[in-house]
């Protein structure tokens, strides 16, 4: 069963302005992590936030995660039109098992 | 970072009958696992691929139709059997996880039912 819920669905913005998307979750976690995925094709793993941690950047990438509220944010800094993508959260305990949000549709307009 | 392929890429299917799907890793992994994305949606766990022994599947997912094998630490196949529209999907093989382990994932075949 899906944990996490992404918002928005659907994002529509233009080239060069910042893009955030939220996911919840339900249960306790080890880590969160971030996909990228176009047009159906393989994801691309982006960032991994570990439950200790509280915010992460990468490139322009900044993640953050409040584990009182069970909740992750992904910014996309100064997007590019090479940033259209989907983009899912992923929980995973100590299994190692992967629960999946609904996932983001991110449009940048050039 | 590992490097997957996975076998086909895509193919077409007439209903009724059986694909298998490969997943091909690099290097050595303990844990692999495959997932089902069905049009639009997002990513579901099928199994857990355990080297040695029967796979570990999700509620929802039977092993009469998705036998998996893994025979050693750096392959796995997924075989989807009497195959229906519903089956369309893409399947991802996926590896790594854990705890602290990023899991990385192949780039998926695209299966379509006729």
């Amino acid at each position: 069963s899906q944990q996490g819920e992404e918002d928005p669905q659907a994002l529509s913005i233009q080239e060069g302005e910042n893009a955030t998307m939220n996911c919840s979750y339900k249960t306790s976690i080890n880590n969160l992590q971030w996909y990228r995925q176009n047009s159906g094709r393989g994801l691309v793993h982006l960032i991994l936030i570990r439950s200790n941690e509280r915010e992460k950047h990468s490139g322009r990438l900044r993640v953050t995660l409040d584990t009182s509220k069970k909740s992750s944010s992904l910014l996309i800094t100064a997007s590019r039109a090479a940033d259209t993508a989907s983009y899912f959260c992923a929980t995973s305990g100590n299994t190692g098992k992967l629960i999946f949000g609904q996932g983001t549709t991110l449009q940048v307009k050039p | 970072s590992a490097v997957i392929s996975q076998k086909p890429s895509r193919d077409i299917c007439q209903r009724g009958t059986s694909l298998t799907i490969q997943c091909q890793v690099d290097s050595q992994v303990t844990m692999m696992f495959w997932y089902r994305q069905q049009p639009g949606q997002s990513l579901t766990l099928i199994a857990t691929a355990n080297q040695g022994s029967e796979a570990t599947y999700e509620s929802g997912f039977v092993i009469d139709k998705f036998p998996i094998s893994r025979p050693n630490l750096t392959f796995s196949t997924l075989t989807v059997s009497n195959m229906s529209p519903e089956d369309s999907s893409i399947y991802l093989c996926s590896v790594g996880g854990g705890r602290l382990d990023t899991q990385y994932f192949g780039p998926g075949t695209r299966l379509t039912v006729l």
